[in-house]
């Protein structure tokens, strides 16, 4: 799977839009991009996925670009709660050459702070 | 309430002591993960069963055993463990196996290990 990066921690005042950069340069043309967060002490939660267009369902807002070498995570009216480890991450969809291919790895990921 | 339940929440064990973790999924998946998040690491995969088969043990030692009784619960029975082996204990499900897009995981809140 492509490797991403992602800034370690970001700030964002309460009530305006979280953007959260992910930079996926090597992706190939059957890697989806999958972002997920971890509130503190809980588990990983699922926020949207995408291939190549724009995504957008109740929780945030997908943008990859055209070259589909990175991609934006958009929260467009951040709150307390919205504080968390966003992790952006690249898969193959589909079976491997060994019949497998069911491995979601998380990085580190960016530390998102809303601030009141 | 996210559809998949861990019990204990918490748990303080000493070395010499066998104590099992408790997952359960509500979601009538087919597919159940187990993954270890220590501290500043990212999330470990360490065990997939699919259809109470399991398909994959990432290198996990065997003081380590998991066992999926059912598609709707999975354990994970500790004994002789280390100090080192403290962590937050994952439980995730999805409907599948991740070989489609659309199959995403879903995490429970964990269960919080410390070896003594």
């Amino acid at each position: 799977d492509a490797k991403t990066t992602q800034p370690t921690s970001m700030d964002c005042a309460e009530g305006r839009a979280a953007n959260l950069p992910c930079n996926h340069s090597t992706i190939s043309g059957n890697e989806y991009v999958y972002w997920y967060r971890q509130i503190h002490s809980q588990g990983p939660q699922y926020i949207i996925h995408g291939l190549k267009n724009n995504e957008t369902n109740e929780m945030a807002s997908l943008i990859i670009t055209e070259d589909r070498k990175s991609s934006t995570l958009i929260l467009p009216h951040a709150t307390l709660r919205d504080t968390a480890v966003y992790y952006c991450i690249v898969r193959v969809v589909g079976l491997d050459s060994g019949g497998s291919n069911y491995k979601l790895t998380f990085g580190k990921g960016t530390l998102l702070t809303v601030n009141p | 309430e996210t559809g998949v339940t861990q019990t204990p929440r918490h748990l303080v064990m000493g070395m010499t002591n066998k104590k099992s973790l408790k997952c359960e999924q509500h979601l009538g998946h087919n597919a159940m993960y187990w993954y270890k998040q220590s501290a500043k690491k990212p999330l470990e995969l360490m065990f997939v069963y699919s259809l109470e088969e399991r398909v994959e043990n990432n290198s996990v030692p065997s003081r380590f055993s998991p066992e999926c009784p059912n598609s709707s619960h999975l354990f994970l029975h500790l004994h002789t463990l280390q100090p080192e082996d403290s962590a937050l204990y994952l439980c995730a499900s999805s409907q599948d196996l991740l070989v489609a897009g659309a199959n995403v995981l879903t995490f429970g809140a964990g269960s919080r290990l410390t070896v003594l």
